[in-house]
């Protein structure tokens, strides 16, 4: 089954801790992101990535680190985590970096920062 | 810049009747449009897209939306609402500026009343 899938679903952790959450596609796309989606503010993209090696930051991507070695695999990671990071947490992706490619998302990581 | 506002957060309708969500957006260059629907707790799931094809377009579970350049909009439509419609539909604007951004409006939380 063609899928992104995000680890964990779900993580409570404190300030300061470091953690990664992982994302991995199996469709052979080029083009991963992440995005945050928060109450009010709709999505906001955090990172993407063209292709393996090539990231480029979003619009939202302080506090946050990314890395693409394999074309399949994406982590976000958050090296000193606060609470303002406490959100809903979503990978994509697509086919190329083109416009009219629809992204294909994860099912989500729920983050909360205490 | 891209931008997309979705006028009303939270809509609801009674069972049978009409579903209207509305979108506009604001692109310097012919965009492309997506509407994404987000069942609880679950990822987005992409209903239909315009990409300069043809200005009505066909989604699944029923849905449909009008690209209207004169109006900058691109409303998504049902001719009768169902109970399994109830969710959060979001709009989302692209180009083919490099990074394939997506731009998302702020989401509509849908309710159908039985």
């Amino acid at each position: 089954e063609a899928q992104v899938t995000q680890n964990p679903r779900y993580l409570i952790t404190v300030t300061g801790k470091k953690l990664t959450v992982t994302c991995s596609q199996n469709m052979n796309h080029e083009y991963m992101s992440w995005y945050r989606q928060d109450p009010g503010l709709g999505l906001r993209q955090i990172y993407y990535s063209m292709n393996v090696e090539v990231t480029d930051k979003g619009d939202v991507p302080e506090g946050y680190k990314v890395s693409r070695k394999e074309k399949r695999n994406f982590p976000l990671i958050l090296e000193s985590p606060s609470p303002n990071q406490t959100s809903l947490y979503f990978c994509a992706s697509s086919v190329r970096g083109k416009g009219y490619n629809e992204q294909f998302f994860g099912p989500g990581t729920r983050l909360t920062v205490l | 810049a891209q931008s997309v506002t979705q006028l009303g957060s939270h809509v609801s309708v009674s069972e049978g009747a009409l579903v209207l969500l509305r979108c506009n957006y604001s692109s310097s260059v012919p965009p492309y449009l997506f509407w994404y629907v987000q069942y609880p707790n679950q990822g987005l799931q992409l209903l239909l897209k315009y990409t300069s094809a043809a200005t009505l377009v066909k989604g699944i579970n029923g849905f449909e939306a009008e690209f209207k350049k004169s109006e900058t909009s691109f409303h998504l439509t049902k001719p009768s609402a169902h109970m399994s419609d109830a969710a959060e539909y979001f709009c989302a604007v692209s180009d083919e500026s490099p990074g394939n951004q997506f731009y998302f409006g702020t989401g509509t939380s849908l309710t159908v009343i039985p």
